[in-house]
């Protein structure tokens, strides 16, 4: 049963590029959430995506965008990046509705995200 | 509005000896609460989650959390420290499936 998995592992980019990280989540779930980790920091909140639809969003700005495919996967986009996007990028999948699963999120490995 | 403190950002043992990780809670409802750790240059695993099915919550390698209502806590505990335990423990709380993260605690095993 395969985890939920992410790519590139490792990216650099320079300030006022764009970047797209992919995220496939675990097999059976159908929601992908997307979290920013800052060095030495606790994860935060991007934005949740379920039915290809965004259902909620932490707070970050609109340069932060993201996509939800038909096969649950997802996408997420950062323009014009600034030095602070500088981060690990997680993905986590779960499965919505699941009475009981208390939102139980599964995370991938993560991409770090090097903006210079 | 829920959140999570964790109240040592690092913590070291000895091996073999006891582990505590604090965490303190805040809720206007009775919470969904998680422990997940973290160790270097890896992702996210849970350890353990509070269903309201009971108190005392056993998670994977050998830890185990307690919630306390009237003390708003979740604290993680392990009788025996070992040197793969070395790692950062995060408190979680979940809020609409969103998940809500302490700042973290660095736990360091010294042999």
């Amino acid at each position: 049963d395969a985890g939920v998995t992410q790519s590139p592992t490792h990216l650099i980019k320079t300030r006022g590029q764009q970047v797209t990280l992919r995220c496939s989540p675990k097999s059976g779930h159908d929601t992908v959430s997307w979290y920013q980790q800052a060095l030495g920091q606790g994860p935060q909140f991007i934005f949740q995506y379920y039915e290809e639809e965004e259902r909620q969003r932490g707070n970050f700005p609109d340069r932060f965008s993201g996509h939800q495919f038909p096969n649950y996967s997802s996408e997420l986009n950062v323009n014009a990046l600034l030095l602070g996007d500088s981060a690990l990028y997680l993905c986590a999948s779960s499965l919505m509705g699941q009475v009981g699963a208390y939102y139980e999120q599964y995370f991938g490995p993560g991409t770090r995200l090097t903006v210079t | 509005a829920q959140s999570v403190t964790q109240l040592d950002s690092h913590v070291s043992v000895s091996e073999g000896t006891p582990v505590l990780l604090r965490c303190n809670y805040s809720s206007s409802y009775s919470p969904s609460l998680f422990w997940y750790v973290q160790h270097p240059n890896k992702g996210l695993q849970l350890l353990l989650k509070y269903t309201s099915a009971a108190t005392l919550v056993k998670g994977i390698n050998g830890f185990e959390a307690e919630f306390k209502k009237s003390e708003t806590s979740f604290h993680l505990t392990k009788p025996s420290a070992h040197m793969s335990d070395a790692a950062e423990y995060f408190c979680v709380v979940s809020r609409r499936g969103k998940l809500i993260f302490g700042q973290g605690t660095e736990l360091s095993v010294k042999p």
